[in-house]
């Protein structure tokens, strides 16, 4: 079975400064995505990046961008200089191919952005 | 684009009566919608997997005859929480994939339920 673990409970970081959220997962598969998700105090689940797994180059979105170590298993979001804004939890995510897969969800990582 | 709604955002209810929350897709067609169930500082936890038409696939563990889910069109699901007790007390999350289209394997979020049962 697949698994997805967010070894950080709870990291901070100054604003403007740049944090690296760690993630590693464990699966049998070849193919499949990744995801990172934000949560912030409204609790609305926000998509704030997605990784193909077929593909090598590391997707960014803005100052969000992704280590995909695919030999590994770790998929890290690293966040440049960092806003207030975000201050949310942060989960890390596993989907497979199949149309019916589910997303496995880490345990979330907290995200403290200090003024 | 790719937004979904809930709707109660909140409710609070008497112990043993029924609560139905309402999932839209309102800007797309949804082939998959998914129940989750969030406990305080925890993960999200799959309750059922919902597609239009068929019956809803439901978790280990989780009652199938106290979570009736409905999904009777492309754009709505919905969850009826039967005979509601304290424990039932949660944030409830429903989540849409696309139908069709490039980005079937990225679930869009409602922004969530918070139930209290009295």
């Amino acid at each position: 079975a697949q698994t997805v673990t967010q070894s950080q409970p709870e990291m901070s970081v100054q604003e403007a400064e740049t944090v690296t959220l760690s993630c590693t997962y464990d699966t049998s598969e070849s193919d499949y995505y990744l995801f990172w998700y934000k949560q912030p105090p409204s609790r609305q689940m926000i998509l704030v990046i997605r990784q193909e797994a077929y593909k090598q180059q590391n997707a960014t979105e803005n100052r969000f961008s992704v280590n995909f170590q695919k030999a590994a298993k770790s998929f890290s979001l690293k966040i440049s200089d960092s806003q207030l804004g975000d201050a949310a939890m942060y989960f890390c995510a596993y989907r497979g191919m199949n149309r019916d897969d589910k997303i496995i969800f880490g345990k979330g990582t907290r995200l403290h952005i200090l003024p | 684009g790719a937004v979904v709604s809930q709707h109660p955002s909140w409710v609070i209810c008497k112990s043993g009566t029924s609560v139905k929350i309402e999932c839209r897709s309102l800007d797309f067609q949804a082939t998959t919608m998914f129940w989750y169930r969030q406990f305080p500082k925890q993960s999200l936890m799959l309750m059922a997997t919902s597609n239009e038409g068929s019956k809803a696939t439901y978790e280990q563990g989780v009652e199938k005859d106290k979570f009736l889910i409905n999904h009777a069109s492309l754009t709505l699901s919905t969850l009826t929480v039967t005979s509601a007790h304290p424990e039932d007390s949660s944030f409830y999350i429903c989540s849409a994939t696309l139908a069709g289209g490039p980005r079937t394997d990225t679930q869009y979020f409602g922004p969530g339920t918070r139930l209290t049962v009295l």
